[in-house]
Parts: C-alpha cells; structure tokens; sequence
C-alpha cells in the first residue's frame, strides 16, 4: 500500500530530546519531508532530506534515514514549549512526485 | 514576499448548501497549486492539484469541484454539502519547476462544519 506511518502522540519533558519516527513504503522515494503544524493553522515546512543521505543536521533538527528499513526520525534537541505542534512526515513518490503524508504526530511538552 | 489567502476560515453550512472556498496567492507567478483535506488522525488527502489557469486534476471522485479561473486564485467548491464533507481544508502553492516538488507553502486552512 500506500501508507505512511507515524505515531499520533509523542509527550516529552522541557529540555529532553524528542524523537519522532516515521515509516514508509516507496524504496525509490526522492524526497522526505518533516512538516509542522501548530493549533489551528496551515503547515509549514520544516526540514527534507534527500534519499542518498542518512542524516541531516540543521541547529537544534536532526534527521536520520534508514533507507533499508523505509525509516525516517526526526531528532528535536531541547525541546521547547514553542515546539509544540503536529508533526508530519511525507515521502515524494519517485513515479509521479506526488506527495504521501503520515497522520502527524502530536509532540506534547511536559513542565 | 510571497503569501497565501484563504477563506473564509471558518464556514458552518446546512447539508444540501452549496460551498465556496478561495485561495489567493501573492508574490509570485505561475504557481502550482492544491487543494488537501485533513482529518483527525489521518493524513492529509490531496483533493485537487493544478498547473495552470483552467488546469485542473483531481485525485479522488467526490462532492467536490475546483477551479482556477485566475493564475494565482484557486476556488474548492460544491453544489450540495453533504454531512462527510465535514473537515479543514487547505489551500497551498508550490513553485513550478522547482527540483523541491514537495515543497509546500500552506494556507491557514478553513474549517468547515456541515450540520
């Protein structure tokens, strides 16, 4: 199939790393995408990597890809409360660069 | 820069209504662009996605239609709303011709209830 799979909630404290993972199907997908949604808004692109690479660093955001598994994560250093937000990872299908999305996952932040 | 509109934000609409959501972009020409709809826990469904003025395609059969009667004015209409038709819809652009094809710049979406 088609899907995409996230989990829907992930809940960390202030300060910790949050990790959040994806999985996806199309072995020959160019492009992932981590998008974030914050309450009541349109989403905003976030961080992508391309498929020949395992990780992406871009300040506080890492991005790892297991092209072997079909495995995506996106590493938030410190999190913070602004980071708050729905999380969803994409893959650009390599036929007809159609984007698949996850369900998002929700990041809640502790005190 | 470059922005997006979209309206109304909210919409609350009787079933058998009929519905009119519009999308404008700003700052840029050419634009592709698309319409999602996102529901709870699920990921966002591409409704309708367009290269150009009257160039419309559409991924799934629905209540729905689109159009674009101007490059940068995107419109997600329908005759008759039906109780599914419930959702938040987004309205985005990307840029043609970009090697980032999923490169998306997003609305701040339209909720709309059907009752």
């Amino acid at each position: 199939g088609e899907d995409v799979e996230q989990s829907l909630f992930l809940s960390v404290r202030e300060g910790d790393s949050s990790v959040i993972n994806c999985t996806y199907t199309d072995s020959s997908s160019t492009y992932l995408y981590w998008y974030k949604q914050e309450p009541g808004a349109g989403l905003q692109l976030l961080t992508y990597i391309f498929s020949n690479m395992d990780m992406k660093q871009d300040q506080r955001l890492t991005v790892l890809l297991n092209k072997k598994d079909k495995h995506l994560s996106l590493r938030i250093a410190d999190t913070q409360t602004g980071d708050s937000a729905i999380y969803f990872c994409a893959e650009e299908k390599a036929s007809n660069y159609q984007l698949i999305w996850g369900a998002g996952t929700k990041l809640i932040i502790k005190p | 820069s470059q922005t997006i509109h979209q309206w109304p934000a909210t919409l609350v609409q009787p079933v058998g209504s009929p519905l009119s959501l519009e999308c404008t972009v700003e700052g840029t020409s050419n634009p592709n662009l698309y319409w999602y709809r996102q529901a709870a826990g699920r990921g966002l469904q591409l409704l309708f996605y367009s290269v150009g003025i009257g160039q419309i395609s559409s991924e799934v059969p629905q209540n729905l239609s689109a159009s674009r009667p101007q490059d940068r004015q995107f419109i997600l209409s329908s005759k008759k709303l039906l109780l599914s038709d419930s959702g938040f819809y987004l309205c985005a652009w990307s840029v043609r011709g970009s090697q980032l094809t999923g490169e998306l710049f997003f609305g701040e979406g339209s909720r709309l209830t059907v009752l």
